[in-house]
């Protein structure tokens, strides 16, 4: 069985902190997909990263960066110095390439509240 | 271009009717996939399209709950019978085709309340 679980259920800062949401992620894949979304108070979820099971190596992207480590199945994503406008619900997913139509399995999200 | 359209936004139903749920994928997208989210839960997969036919139904939980995309493109999510449970929100995505790397387009997602 797959299963994505993000631990926290919200995250409150203040403007400017950085802010780590954790994901741990099961699977009995070798090979496979993770990606994290956003979606704000408008409801539509909005795509932001992806990264393949066989390349661990980490980016940055802006002010978004985040850390897999294939050792511990986890998939950690950062907002570096946060604005109020990163407040939304933030989901993991995983899709596996045995899965030939690509359905996304989504943790329960965790809520990021930034304030100002 | 145009993202994923979902209508209606919202809609309110009593238990025991029949609904329907439209989704405008992409243009051009050929891959089409349904997912239901509840109150403070990630989206859970429903069903997916590849064209026309549905590739991927395993989601669907129960035989009241039924989708097609007769032409490839717009695709209709109905359910039957309509119970309390089933409210949530409803919401499709869209990619270029069905491949593991694909990214999905979502759309704002359709808020189903049945009374």
């Amino acid at each position: 069985a797959q299963k994505v679980t993000q631990a926290q259920t919200e995250i409150s800062v203040v403007e400017k902190e950085d802010v780590t949401l954790d994901c741990v992620y099961e699977t009995r894949d070798t090979t496979y997909y993770l990606f994290w979304y956003k979606q704000p108070p408008s409801g539509e979820l909005v795509f932001l990263i992806r990264r393949n099971s066989f390349d661990e190596q980490n980016e940055i992207s802006g002010r978004y960066s985040w850390n897999f480590q294939k050792s511990t199945s986890s998939f950690n994503f950062t907002i570096t110095a946060s604005q109020v406008v990163d407040s939304a619900v933030y989901f993991c997913a995983l899709r596996m390439t045995t899965d030939s139509w690509g359905k996304l399995q989504f943790g329960a999200g965790t809520q990021v509240v930034v304030t100002p | 271009g145009a993202g994923v359209s979902q209508t209606p936004s919202n809609k309110v139903t009593e238990k025991g009717k029949y609904v329907e749920l439209r989704c405008d994928p992409i243009s051009g997208h050929t891959a089409l996939y349904w997912y239901r989210q509840s109150l403070g839960q990630g989206p859970e997969f429903l069903i997916y399209f590849q064209g026309t036919g549905a590739a991927d139904d395993s989601g669907l939980p129960n035989d009241r709950f039924f989708a097609v995309r007769p032409e490839g493109s717009v695709s209709t999510l109905k359910i039957q019978r309509t119970e309390r449970g089933d409210s949530a929100v409803y919401l499709c995505a869209s990619s270029s085709d069905g491949g593991s790397y694909n990214e999905q387009f979502f759309g704002p997602g359709t808020r189903l309340t049945v009374l």
